[in-house]
C-alpha cells in the first residue's frame, strides 16, 4: 500500500545551521509529494509540493527534491532560525487521486531551533 | 484571507457523551476532511466529503460519523465518546477536480478532545 516514513524527532538545532529531514514514501506508480508545517497552536500549511520525478519544491528557503530513484523527499535548509521551530509533515497524494485532495501523511518530525 | 474554522479549541467530555466538532470553511472548496492527529502517528483520515451530502469512509471511521448539509460545513460526531477518541481533531478543505490546487489541504487550528 501507499504510506510514509519520517526520520524520528525531535530534531534540535542551533539558529544557522543546516537541517535535513528525511522523508521516504512507498506507492505504486508516481504520487505527488508534500512537506506540511504545523507551528505551534495552529494548523497544517503547505510548506512546498512536487509533483513529478526531479522536481524540487521550494518556499522560504526550504526545498525539497521528488527522487524517484530513492523513492524520497528529503526536506532542506541552509540556515534555520529560532521561527522555523515546528512539526514537519511529509505527505504523498496517491496516483489516481489527484482529484479527492486525500493525502498520507507521515508521523510528523518536530524541530526545536535554539538561539 | 481563506480560512477553516472549528468551533472549538478545547473539549472535555464524558464517556459516553454526544460530541459534535464543527467546521466551517469559506472558500468554497468541494472537498472537506476530519483527521485526527497523534503523536507518533501523524495525521489519520476519519472521513472524507467531496460534496453536499456525500461522504466516504477513511482510514479510521470506527466510533464516528459526519454530516455535511451545506457545502461550506462539514461536522464530526462521536455518538458515545470513549477516552481513546481522546486527541487531536483536524478539519481542512481542498478544490476538487484537476484544478490548480486540487491537492493543497487548507487547515483549521484543529480541536483538542479530552475524553475522561
Amino acid at each position: 500500500g501507499n504510506s510514509v516514513t519520517q526520520m524520528e524527532g525531535p530534531v534540535t538545532l542551533s539558529e544557522e545551521a543546516f537541517l535535513t529531514i528525511n522523508c521516504t514514501y512507498t506507492a505504486t506508480g508516481y504520487p505527488s509529494l508534500f512537506w506540511y508545517v504545523q507551528y505551534p497552536g495552529e494548523g497544517l500549511q503547505l510548506l512546498l509540493k512536487a509533483t513529478k520525478a526531479d522536481d524540487k519544491g521550494s518556499n522560504k528557503g526550504f526545498e525539497a527534491t521528488y527522487r524517484k530513484e530513492t523513492t524520497s523527499f528529503h526536506l532542506e535548509k541552509g540556515s534555520v532560525q529560532v521561527s522555523d521551530s515546528a512539526v514537519y509533515f511529509c505527505a504523498l497524494s496517491p496516483p489516481g487521486s489527484s482529484n479527492t485532495g486525500k493525502l498520507i501523511f507521515g508521523q510528523g518530525t518536530t524541530l526545536q531551533v535554539k538561539p | 484571507d481563506v480560512k477553516v474554522t472549528q468551533s472549538s479549541r478545547y473539549l472535555v467530555k464524558r464517556t459516553g457523551e454526544k460530541v459534535f466538532l464543527e467546521c466551517v470553511q469559506d472558500m468554497d472548496h468541494e472537498n472537506m476532511f476530519w483527521y485526527r492527529q497523534d503523536p507518533g502517528l501523524g495525521l489519520r483520515l476519519i472521513y472524507f466529503s467531496y460534496d453536499v451530502k456525500m461522504k466516504e469512509k477513511g482510514d479510521i471511521p470506527e466510533g464516528y460519523s459526519v454530516s455535511r448539509e451545506k457545502k461550506e460545513r462539514f461536522s464530526l460526531i462521536l455518538e458515545s465518546a470513549s477516552t481513546n477518541q481522546t486527541s487531536m481533531y483536524l478539519c481542512a478543505s481542498s478544490l476538487s477536480g484537476l484544478a490548480s490546487g486540487a491537492n493543497v489541504l487548507t487547515f483549521g487550528a484543529g480541536s483538542r478532545l479530552t475524553v475522561l
